[in-house]
Parts: C-alpha cells; sequence; structure tokens
C-alpha cells in the first residue's frame, strides 16, 4: 500500500541554518511526489514538484528512487518559512496521500 | 489566490446535525477533491469526482457523501454528526484526473458542539 512518512513532527532550527525535512514514500509504481506548506491554518500551497525540478523560496528536493526519499531542503532557513510542511505522494492518478506533515520552526 | 472557493469559512453546529460545505473549484478544472484536515488524523483524502463522476473513494464515513454538479461545482454532506467531526475540510481541485497539480482552497472550519 501506498504510503508516506515524514519522521519528524516539529523541527526547530535558527536563521541562517541548513534545514532538511525528510519524506520517505512507500509505492510499487512510478511515484509524483509533492511538497506543500501550509502557513498558520490556511490554503495548503504547491511549494514544489518533482518533475518540475524547480527551486521554489529556496526550497529543492531531489527524488531517489533508491532510497524511496524526496527530502525538502533549503541552505539557509529564514523566519518566514516557518510553517507546516506536507509530502504527498500521487499514485498515477491525481489523488495525494499525504504524510503526517512536519512544523518548521525557524527562531530569530 | 488559488482560485478554489469554499463556503463557508466557518460553521458551528450541534451533535446529530447535517451540514453542507460547498465548493467552486478553479475555472477550467474538472476534479474536485475533499479532504479533512484534523489535529490527531492529519490530512486524510475523502472522496474525488471528476466531471461529475465520483472517480476516487478514501477514508470517508458512510455519514458523509458528496455529489458533483454540472456547474462542476461540488457539495460535501456531514450528517449525523459527532464532536469527532470537527475538522478543516479543504476542497481542491485540478485539471484532470490523472498527472495534475491539485490546487487546495481555504478550507471550512467545522467545530460540532
Amino acid at each position: 500500500a501506498q504510503r508516506v512518512t515524514q519522521p519528524e513532527k516539529l523541527l526547530s532550527v535558527f536563521k541562517g541554518a541548513p534545514v532538511e525535512l525528510k519524506c520517505n514514500y512507500s509505492y510499487s509504481g512510478s511515484p509524483e511526489l509533492f511538497w506543500y506548506v501550509q502557513y498558520s491554518r490556511q490554503r495548503l500551497q504547491l511549494l514544489l514538484r518533482h518533475i518540475s525540478r524547480e527551486s521554489i523560496k529556496g526550497f529543492t528536493a531531489d527524488l531517489n528512487k533508491g532510497e524511496t526519499s524526496f527530502h525538502l531542503k533549503k541552505p539557509f532557513a529564514q523566519e518566514e518559512d516557518s510553517a507546516m510542511y506536507y509530502c504527498a505522494l500521487g499514485m498515477g492518478y491525481s489523488t495525494l496521500t499525504f504524510g503526517k506533515g512536519t512544523m518548521l520552526l525557524v527562531s530569530p | 489566490d488559488s482560485g478554489v472557493t469554499q463556503t463557508p469559512k466557518h460553521l458551528i453546529t450541534a451533535t446529530g446535525q447535517r451540514v453542507t460545505l460547498r465548493c467552486s473549484p478553479r475555472s477550467g478544472d474538472l476534479s474536485v477533491y475533499w479532504y479533512q484536515q484534523s489535529l490527531d488524523q492529519g490530512l486524510q483524502f475523502l472522496i474525488q469526482y471528476y466531471n461529475g463522476e465520483e472517480r476516487a473513494k478514501g477514508n470517508i464515513l458512510e455519514r458523509f457523501s458528496a455529489q458533483q454538479f454540472p456547474d462542476l461545482h461540488s457539495e460535501l454532506n456531514l450528517s449525523s454528526l459527532e464532536l469527532g467531526d470537527s475538522a478543516l475540510y479543504f476542497c481542491a481541485s485540478s485539471v484532470g484526473v490523472t498527472g495534475n497539480t491539485i490546487y487546495f482552497g481555504e478550507g471550512s472550519w467545522l467545530t460540532v458542539v
């Protein structure tokens, strides 16, 4: 069965520190991976899609099929990055399976 | 603004009651999705409609039902409400049925008292 695991509920870093939000998935087919961000219980916003291979707000993520991971990285965290981050798996049809989310807290 | 609109934004109702949440997808999007977000369960996929037809079903209770109308707006009906149904209900839409980015609305906060 498909599953998305985000092992950290909370990640707390200082401004300027590197950030890595972990995401592992379980799916036997060819996955589509996404990162969504949610600020203060607002709508979920698409941050990254692995197919597009672009960098948004300084964040990048690489799909590693060998390790079944799609970790989100940013070299220098900013206070405005504080939010809830969700990793999501698309499985051939658009319905997404979300991980439990990781709260990123960036302190000054 | 993602273009997905949901009403109402907030709703407080009593146990045993029935409510209807409404969603208008982005212009041109044919797929509509409903998700439930609660503190203990996280984000749970409920159901997807594509061009009026049910496309995929997730963890949707039998007390809940949904439909997508010819004008592509969707409604989620929640009946015999329980305290545990209190959650943020998101609607999302996408252009097609496969391989498309999903855009979320702002959600409807439901509080059951």
